[in-house]
């Protein structure tokens, strides 16, 4: 199974500050033959259910702010954003779906300092 | 609209058995892989399983794998998961999820529900 591993657990960030999540997963989820990074961003709010924010690693979900990028390849990838708004906070998850069992992060608190 | 509503969850006793349901709507059903996952309270998320459009493959978590089995039926846009053999661990909040692309099996999820709560307790 692919593990994957999100660091900070949970960080604070001052509005309109940089937010940056790490995530590492245990062996590549770059599939050679299309050169793609099956690996996904999501947020998810209190009481609310999970919000698809960046796919193929770096690739932003229609309708998301620009704020949010998503990069990396192999192994290791980032989540950015890049000016905190208030709406921001919540868990995010990254997520791959390289190979089955399909595998979360343990994923990260993002809270206003 | 894109849309996916669950439906089934229910409190039910360990050893117990379960069918949750998710109709879909606003989109070709049978073009989409659609996933279970599911998030016990106040942790994260667990894949659990998967299904193709066509019906033809499904795969499972561990966790889940000889108890649980997912289906589809396509002439109803709706996406089943027969869940047997209840555990206290399988207490959850669970969402049905649609795959973002069509040509490929593994895509990440797009639209989820709002998810139905099994509770597995005597």
């Amino acid at each position: 199974d692919i593990v994957m591993t999100q660091s900070p657990d949970s960080l604070a960030v001052s509005l309109g500050e940089r937010a940056t999540i790490n995530c590492k997963s245990s062996q590549s989820v770059l599939y050679s033959s299309n050169n793609r990074n099956y690996l996904a961003w999501y947020q998810q709010k209190p009481r609310q259910p999970p919000k698809l924010l960046i796919y193929w690693a770096s690739t932003r979900e229609s309708g998301v702010p620009d704020r949010f990028s998503g990069s990396g390849s192999g192994t290791d990838f980032t989540l950015t954003i890049s000016s905190l708004q208030a709406e921001d906070v919540a868990v995010y998850y990254c997520h791959q779906y390289y190979s089955t069992p399909l595998t979360f992060g343990g994923g990260t608190k993002v809270e206003i300092k | 609209e894109v849309q996916l509503v669950e439906s089934g969850g229910v409190v039910v006793q360990p050893g117990g058995s379960l069918r949750l349901s998710c109709t879909a709507s606003g989109f070709t059903f049978d073009d989409y892989t659609m996933h279970w996952v599911r998030q016990a309270p106040g942790k994260g998320l667990e894949w659990v399983s998967l299904i193709s459009g066509d019906g033809g493959s499904a795969f499972y978590a561990d966790s889940v794998r000889g108890r649980f089995t997912i289906s589809r039926d396509n002439s109803k846009n709706s996406l089943y998961l027969q869940m047997n053999s209840l555990r206290t661990e399988d207490t959850a909040l669970y969402y049905c999820a649609k795959a973002i692309g069509i040509t490929l099996l593994y895509y990440a999820m797009d639209v989820w529900g709002q998810g139905t709560t099994v509770t597995v307790s005597s």
